[in-house]
């Protein structure tokens, strides 16, 4: 069964510092997402992503975030300058319309 | 906003017994109601969905009735096992394939042997 695969599984870095998660959706997917999860709370959308450019992004995904799909086949969420409050799951996601969400294994990011 | 709220919490059952666990959406566009099962430190795995043209799914021991109506949606457990136990969560989404998901707070649920 074809899977969303993300990059580190873990990823520790200090408070200020520039993080890149990485993801690879499934092939013929078209729509793109990152969710988080902070330990022990639901998990909120961050921003959706289609056509290479954003379709909607929520109130968390400020200026520090970006998204980009630089190859065709990866799909990377970076936060510029990490704060603690950043320290969560992060969760890529893939869709190809009509059809469910398939989640990746998730990054879990710890800001110290 | 969009809202999904979902109840209860924690929810204990025997072995053997059902669990129900209900949600309701404030977004009466919402035509997408899938449950995740999230185990400790996994990602939310998908066990069911149903569509707004939908009244009443179901899988094996698990089933979904939605009732747009009210808004409001739920997942049955039937003949419970300890391996039933995790995290669900409920969500809605509303049509086109870009819209997200907006997820429940979720349940957690033990099976007791």
């Amino acid at each position: 069964e074809p899977e969303v695969t993300q990059t580190p599984s873990h990823q520790v870095t200090q408070m200020g510092q520039e993080v890149i998660l990485r993801c690879v959706p499934i092939s013929n997917h078209l729509y793109f997402y990152w969710y988080r999860q902070i330990l022990g709370q639901k998990v909120e959308f961050l921003v959706s992503f289609y056509n290479n450019e954003i379709s909607e992004k929520s109130e968390i995904f400020d200026d520090q975030f970006s998204v980009e799909r630089p190859d065709g086949s990866n799909f990377t969420l970076k936060i510029r300058s990490t704060k603690l409050e950043d320290s969560a799951m992060y969760f890529c996601a893939s869709l190809f319309e009509g059809g469910g969400y398939t989640f990746g294994s998730g990054t879990r990011l710890t800001v110290v | 906003g969009e809202n999904v709220e979902q109840h209860p919490s924690t929810l204990s059952v025997q072995e053997g017994d059902s669990a129900v666990i209900k949600c309701t959406y404030s977004d009466s566009a919402s035509n997408y109601f899938p449950w995740y099962k999230q185990e400790l430190g996994k990602r939310p795995q998908l066990i069911i969905d149903i569509r707004s043209n939908v009244g009443e799914k179901k899988d094996q021991r698990i089933a979904v009735t939605l009732n747009k109506t009210a808004k409001h949606f739920s997942l049955h457990i039937t003949e419970t096992q300890p391996e039933d136990s995790a995290v669900y969560f409920c969500a809605a989404s509303k049509p086109g394939g870009y819209n997200k998901l907006i997820f429940g707070a979720g349940t957690r649920l033990a099976v007791h042997p």
